[in-house]
């Protein structure tokens, strides 16, 4: 059964705590995406990847580390540095085919800090 | 900046009607136009492309409209259902891009 897995999907951390969010796919899609989602606004792109051992920032990478030394896998550590982490995060891959992208999404985890 | 305006306001329809979603956006020359479903607590899931050079496309009860000059799409569902409610997602792309940049989403209800 192909498709992307986040685990856990509620997460709950104390202030001043590392977090790392898992993100595995058997898609064998070279590209993936970490974003974050807030009421109100529109998914916000943290990092990505479009393949093994590269990863570049996204519009709000201050505060998040990424690695990817799989294909498969592409964990998010959301760090102490980051000052609001409450919210909804998502992980994606990116098929292009006929010349189009389409973004298969993770079911997501969401992540509170307390 | 480069901007995505989707109404924030909850679309409430009655069954059997069309749902029209509007998404508009500025400073931006996409490639392509995405429309996203997006169910509470989960991830969006992929509905249709258009690319600039099509004004409309169809798949099913979905219909997109995409106008380059007013820089608008239109996303209608016929014959809309209870089924049909969540929210959707505009999303834009250029040529060649690794990023999508995404609306925040309209909320649709459909009434029984």
């Amino acid at each position: 059964d192909g498709g992307i897995t986040q685990s856990p999907k509620y997460l709950f951390r104390k202030e001043g705590q590392n977090v790392t969010l898992s993100c595995e796919q058997n898609l064998n899609h070279d590209a993936m995406y970490w974003y974050r989602q807030d009421p109100g606004q529109g998914l916000r792109l943290i990092y990505y990847s479009q393949i093994v051992n590269d990863f570049q920032k996204g519009d709000i990478a201050e505060g998040y580390s990424v690695s990817r030394e799989k294909k498969e896998s592409f964990p998010l550590t959301v760090t102490s540095a980051q000052k609001n982490p409450t919210a909804f995060y998502l992980c994606a891959t990116l098929l292009t085919r006929g010349g189009r992208n389409e973004q298969f999404f993770g079911p997501g985890t969401r992540l509170t800090v307390l | 900046s480069q901007k995505i305006e989707q109404n924030s306001e909850a679309l409430n329809i009655q069954e059997g009607k069309t749902a029209t979603l509007t998404c508009n956006y500025t400073n931006y020359s996409p490639a392509y136009l995405q429309w996203y479903r997006q169910d509470p607590g989960r991830g969006p899931v992929f509905l249709l492309l258009i690319r600039e050079n099509e004004k409309e496309k169809r798949k099913e009860r979905l219909k997109v409209t995409f106008d380059t000059t007013l820089k608008q799409s239109l996303f209608h569902i016929t014959a809309s259902q209870p089924a049909d409610s969540a929210t959707y997602l505009c999303a834009l792309e250029k040529a060649g891009g690794f990023k999508t940049i995404f609306g925040a989403g309209t909320r649709l209800f459909v009434k029984a």
